[in-house]
């Protein structure tokens, strides 16, 4: 069961341009959010994050927005750069030191 | 270490043989994990140590897998008799300490395993 949904498998941004990656959830007792990133052969490295109690997280290019009654959050990259292409990971944890991930989406910013 | 080493990187085994990936944290690091990861999903959680303390193993697939961390720093992952739906990355992240998970954890490469 899929408590943590990344519905776009890809997106393609042009250089420059936002980029926006989308996430649900369906615990509703998730209490920290947190965006990955992932190049081929190498492991998942953290992006960026945000408590349950914040609507919003921005660090530098990365933006962060979450809506809990919709149980929805979405990373922004702004401005989208060639470097950024990359499989982006949401995930959940419940209090617990687990996190609960989605399927990812590949993301590619074109020159 | 400067980062979180899983060996080998990548296995090849026999449907049948045992293996056991080994995870080398980053020092000092008191919390440790194992996740799977299958081709075109996202990591799943198997199992956490905090110290030699292995405080929850809700994730791991079937009774061949197991996991030990006995002196609270490296951790192997071991599989039995592995079969062919055991093919996957596991990857290994560890984090300073508990309740660290605002900041997310460092995860190693990863050791692909293929089952043929």
């Amino acid at each position: 069961d899929q408590q943590v949904k990344q519905n776009s498998p890809s997106l393609s941004v042009q250089e420059g341009r936002i980029s926006i990656l989308n996430c649900d959830y369906t615990n509703s007792m998730f209490d920290y959010f947190l965006w990955y990133k992932k190049y081929p052969a190498e492991g998942p490295t953290f992006l960026i994050s945000i408590s349950s109690i914040k609507d919003k997280n921005e660090d530098g290019r990365f933006t962060v927005f979450l809506n809990k009654s919709a149980k929805h959050l979405s990373l922004h990259i702004v401005p989208s750069q060639p470097g950024d292409s990359a499989v982006y990971f949401c995930a959940a944890s419940e209090d617990a030191d687990a996190l609960n991930f989605g399927k990812g989406t590949s993301l590619l910013v074109t020159p | 270490g400067a980062g979180v080493s899983q060996s080998p990187r990548y296995k090849v085994a026999k449907r049948g043989q045992d293996v056991a990936l080994r995870c080398d944290p980053i020092s000092g690091h008191v919390s440790l994990f194992w996740y799977q990861q299958a081709l075109g999903q996202g990591p799943e959680f198997l199992t956490y140590f905090q110290n030699e303390a292995q405080l929850d193993k809700s994730g791991l697939p079937s009774d061949r897998f197991f996991a030990e961390r006995p002196e609270g720093s490296v951790s192997t992952l071991k599989i039995q008799r592995t079969q062919q739906e055991d093919s996957a990355v596991y990857l290994c992240a560890s984090s300073q300490r508990l309740g660290l998970k605002f900041y997310g954890y460092t995860f190693g490469s990863g050791t692909r395993l293929t089952v043929v």
